[in-house]
């Protein structure tokens, strides 16, 4: 099956500091990914939808400019968070389409901003 | 997209079926139904998805009544690694940009 890598799998980081995630679709190209957040005990909460080659859309009440999204080729994607506070420490997930609303998931990055 | 209700949690005796429910009483004639699963500090992992039709893949099989309001997802032989997070995700096959709207899904525990 289709299988999407996220590196890092966890990223420790000073308040203040950019964070870089990336997301590959390692067998298949992906003109559509997804961006979700998830916190402790909670569902999965979709940040934004990436499509190759446009600018995301990002869902109501996420900053734009605080998580940038770049979905630059067919195969990657990257969410780079910045300016990190402690309250953006969470469990980052991203995934690809293959098709219809078919996503396969990468193993998600922790991050935790101190 | 219609909403779906599922039970907060269930319990499974390894080596038996499985049987998730999950209610979608305000579904349209043009929307699926998609399962996926979550375990515990992993990204989530599709299952299987359908319409009218039950259907049945390597991991699972999906039924669906016929008035579709409701639908159950069965794991024939459920195992330890079975234990997650199931979400029954109901969606309009090819608009909102193929969002996935997930809910608190069921959580399910394999006991040995």
């Amino acid at each position: 099956g289709a299988v999407v890598s996220q590196h890092p799998s966890r990223v420790i980081c000073k308040s203040g500091t950019s964070v870089k995630i990336e997301c590959r679709s390692l067998d298949f190209q992906a003109t559509t990914m997804f961006w979700y957040r998830q916190f402790p005990k909670q569902s999965l909460m979709l940040m934004a939808t990436s499509n190759e080659g446009s600018k995301a859309t990002y869902e109501q009440g996420v900053e734009k400019d605080k998580f940038l999204i770049n979905h630059a080729s067919l195969t990657l994607s990257t969410l780079t968070v910045t300016s990190a506070h402690p309250e953006d420490s969470s469990f980052y997930i991203c995934s690809a389409r293959v098709s219809g609303y078919t996503q396969y998931f990468g193993p998600g990055t922790r991050l935790t901003v101190l | 997209d219609a909403k779906t209700t599922q039970p907060p949690s269930m319990d499974c005796a390894e080596g038996r079926a499985a049987n998730l429910p999950c209610n979608h009483s305000t579904i349209s004639g043009n929307e699926y139904v998609y399962w996926y699963r979550q375990i515990h500090s992993q990204g989530p992992q599709y299952i299987i998805h359908g319409l009218k039709n039950n259907e049945t893949n390597e991991m699972a099989s999906l039924i669906i009544t016929e008035d579709r309001k409701s639908s159950t997802l069965i794991l024939p032989h459920a195992t330890l690694r079975d234990t997650a997070v199931y979400y029954c995700i109901v969606n309009n096959s090819g608009g909102s940009n193929y969002k996935l709207t997930f809910g608190k899904g069921t959580l399910l525990t394999v006991n040995p």
